[in-house]
């Protein structure tokens, strides 16, 4: 039972390229979530996931696209990576909206 | 938007002391979260509060609903209790965080 996996733990872009992160949870969990936490910020929500195939906006989706095309996977993707979204990014699921949230280990990407 | 505050940022215990983080939002909530954060990055939920009291070994939470305030206790503080306390709330659609509680316990 690994819980949630992130993939890649590390990464470094430059400006423009783009990349995908990978979330992956073994709980069976419907709903599923992108943060990202930066220096003297709380952690901000990116996109969440409410069950395979749907996906909705958080509070800071611009730069970002998601998909949710099985229930154990959501994926985070950058199209044109900025140094603005340089950041540690988590993922987590949880059987209900309000419910306790498991955490990834965290991706550390950096955008040069 | 819920604004979720925290007190204080940073605390540091010698090893026994009992500990109190304070978190206060903005708006009335469904539900309130206590977060570790481990010096390694790790995040683990500890709590989640709607009213009244909840422990766990040497941690105890509270939350006053009239008050928009939830305090986190650790008693008999502990060198590995080292960590990042994280006050989230689910207000709307979405969980929003405080910035933390960073927590040195000196042996």
């Amino acid at each position: 039972n690994a819980g949630v996996t992130q993939t890649p733990k590390f990464r470094v872009l430059k400006t423009g390229q783009s990349m995908t992160l990978l979330c992956a949870q073994d709980m069976n969990h419907e709903y599923m979530y992108w943060y990202r936490q930066d220096p003297g910020m709380g952690l901000r929500l990116i996109h969440y996931s409410v069950g395979e195939g749907t996906t909705a906006k958080g509070e800071v989706p611009d730069g970002y696209n998601v998909s949710r095309l099985k229930k154990q996977n959501f994926l985070l993707g950058l199209e044109s990576a900025a140094p603005s979204q340089t950041s540690v990014y988590f993922c987590a699921s949880s059987l209900s909206g309000v419910g306790v949230q498991f955490f990834g280990p965290g991706t550390r990407l950096t955008v040069l | 938007k819920n604004e979720v505050e925290q007190s204080p940022q940073n605390l540091t215990a010698q090893e026994g002391e009992f500990i109190t983080i304070n978190c206060s939002y903005s708006v009335g909530i469904s539900a309130l979260h206590w977060l570790q954060q481990h010096p390694g990055g790790g995040i683990v939920s500890l709590f989640m509060l709607s009213s009244g009291k909840k422990k766990h070994g040497r941690l105890i939470a509270t939350i006053n609903i009239q008050e928009k305030h939830s305090s986190l206790h650790i008693t008999a503080s502990h060198p590995r209790d080292s960590a990042v306390y994280i006050c989230a709330v689910f207000w709307g659609n979405q969980f929003y965080f405080g910035t933390g509680t960073s927590l040195t316990v000196i042996p």
